[in-house]
């Protein structure tokens, strides 16, 4: 594994259409994390994986929003009728449990909604 | 809940002298926190982390920071900064139940030749 895959690495949409990112973890990393960062901030958490199970989903995270991690490997990230405040990096992170494990992000997905 | 707040949106200094990014935090309990940095269009790079122990914690690139119970801070810090460790940097802490994390908003370092 050379780390956390994030596909695509930009994606520009029409307000309005679905879009769908993928991550793949590092394989030996159980929990997946979804992040969002808009210019400026700091990344927001958005839900995260423990394998296949989806245990915390953010408040940021509308109805709109949904993720899937089907057999706890990859896992997707989609967002239904766009809207432009959609508009910002989204950053996956794999990890093992413990803090002494490593924490590894992905280069992060760039949404624009035009 | 938890939180780590930054409070200086940017930081300038001259290439060969000391930095300091400061942090400061908000959490019940121990702290678990760490300092990512972020270069343009990519992902973030961990640099270093305190979890217990020597409140001097020593990273990558020459980083090093400071764990200040007292005045509940975790300041980044190089002794001499270089032009490429222009970048914009982030304080965090982790969650011990979910191993989240939250971060604060964010540094730019610009260092000057």
């Amino acid at each position: 594994d050379t780390g956390v895959s994030q596909d695509p690495r930009h994606k520009i949409t029409k307000r309005g259409q679905n879009v769908t990112f993928r991550c793949d973890p590092i394989s030996e990393h159980n929990r997946l994390y979804w992040y969002r960062q808009t210019l400026g901030q700091g990344p927001e958490f958005l839900t995260y994986f423990q394998n296949e199970a989806q245990l915390e989903k953010s408040r940021l995270l509308s109805d709109r929003f949904s993720a899937e991690r089907p057999k706890g490997s990859f896992s997707t990230l989609e967002i239904q009728r766009t809207e432009q405040g959609d508009s910002a990096m989204y950053l996956c992170a794999s990890s093992i449990p413990g803090v002494n494990y490593g924490y590894t992000f992905g280069s992060g997905t760039r949404l624009t909604v035009v | 809940a938890q939180s780590v707040a930054q409070p200086e949106d940017q930081v300038n200094v001259a290439e060969g002298n000391p930095l300091t990014v400061k942090c400061t935090y908000s959490v019940s309990g121990n702290p678990y926190l760490f300092w990512y940095v972020q270069y343009p269009n990519r992902g973030l790079q961990f640099l270093l982390k305190y979890i217990t122990g020597d409140n001097l914690v020593k990273g990558s690139y020459g980083f090093e920071a400071e764990f200040n119970k007292s005045q509940t801070s975790f300041h980044l810090k190089k002794p001499s900064a270089l032009v490429s460790d222009s970048a914009l940097y982030f304080c965090a802490v982790r969650d011990k139940r979910t191993d989240k994390l939250i971060f604060g908003t964010g540094t730019r370092l610009q260092v000057f030749p």
